[in-house]
């Protein structure tokens, strides 16, 4: 299985909305709704952001928000702020019950 | 609160076998349709999923390392990771993981990680 591709930077300015993108295939994020999106800071582990396709565990800011289209999920974060600079995983549930991470995007704040 | 906290050799040689585990504290492994997951990050590089173990015991690999892995639950407390013929490609930090069913099995708990050097 191949890893979903995600470009791999996006940058922004503070106050500003991004959107990272992650696209598979029919096997994997175009096969249901088991995709989620993570948030790494250097040296340490990696944060759910998003899971389900657009869900927000309770303590994730509402800035962060999901979807989906066809084979293609998306990741936008609104008002960009100098916190959110990390990189940023996408993950996909494939219909073979296994699991696939994204190449991984990391996001700058200008 | 269910916490995780890996624990490893630090350093391999090639050809051996790398074995880990994961401790599983403020809750059990049979409390919750849960998968129990190891991923590996190597140096600089993305996430990469290695495998999962439901809660019932069944077990599921990723296709590029499944001749290789063996993942298992020791206790209702702790869960391993046998990874044979290790070479320096699998250098890297290895996390475990719980992906919940409440979550559309998204990873919501992560251990802090273990680093794991392949060299003679």
């Amino acid at each position: 299985q191949s890893a979903l591709t995600q470009p791999a930077s996006v940058s922004g300015s503070p106050g500003q909305s991004i959107t990272i993108s992650c696209s598979g295939t029919s096997s994997d994020v175009g096969g249901h709704n088991y995709v989620s999106w993570y948030q790494q800071h250097p040296g340490q582990a990696p944060k759910l952001l998003i899971y389900g396709v657009f869900n927000r565990p309770s303590e994730i800011s509402d800035r962060f928000s999901g979807s989906k289209s066809a084979n293609t999920a998306s990741l936008t974060i609104s008002g960009l702020q100098a916190e959110d600079e990390a990189d940023y995983f996408c993950s996909s549930f494939t219909t073979s019950s296994t699991l696939v991470f994204g190449s991984g995007t990391k996001v700058t704040v200008l | 609160q269910v916490q995780l906290q890996e624990s490893g050799p630090g350093l391999v040689k090639p050809s051996q076998t790398l074995s880990l585990t994961c401790a599983v504290s403020g809750g059990s492994i049979a409390s919750g349709a849960s998968y129990w997951t190891w991923i590996r990050q190597s140096p600089g590089k993305g996430l990469e999923w290695i495998a999962y173990i439901y809660y019932i015991g069944s077990t599921y690999y990723n296709p590029s390392l499944k001749s290789r892995v063996t993942i298992s639950f020791d206790t209702n407390y702790q869960f391993s990771l046998r990874l044979t013929s290790v070479t320096a490609a699998d250098t890297a930090v290895y996390y475990c993981a719980r992906g919940d069913s409440d979550f559309d099995v998204a990873f919501d708990v992560w251990g802090p990680g273990t680093a794991v050097t392949v060299s003679s």
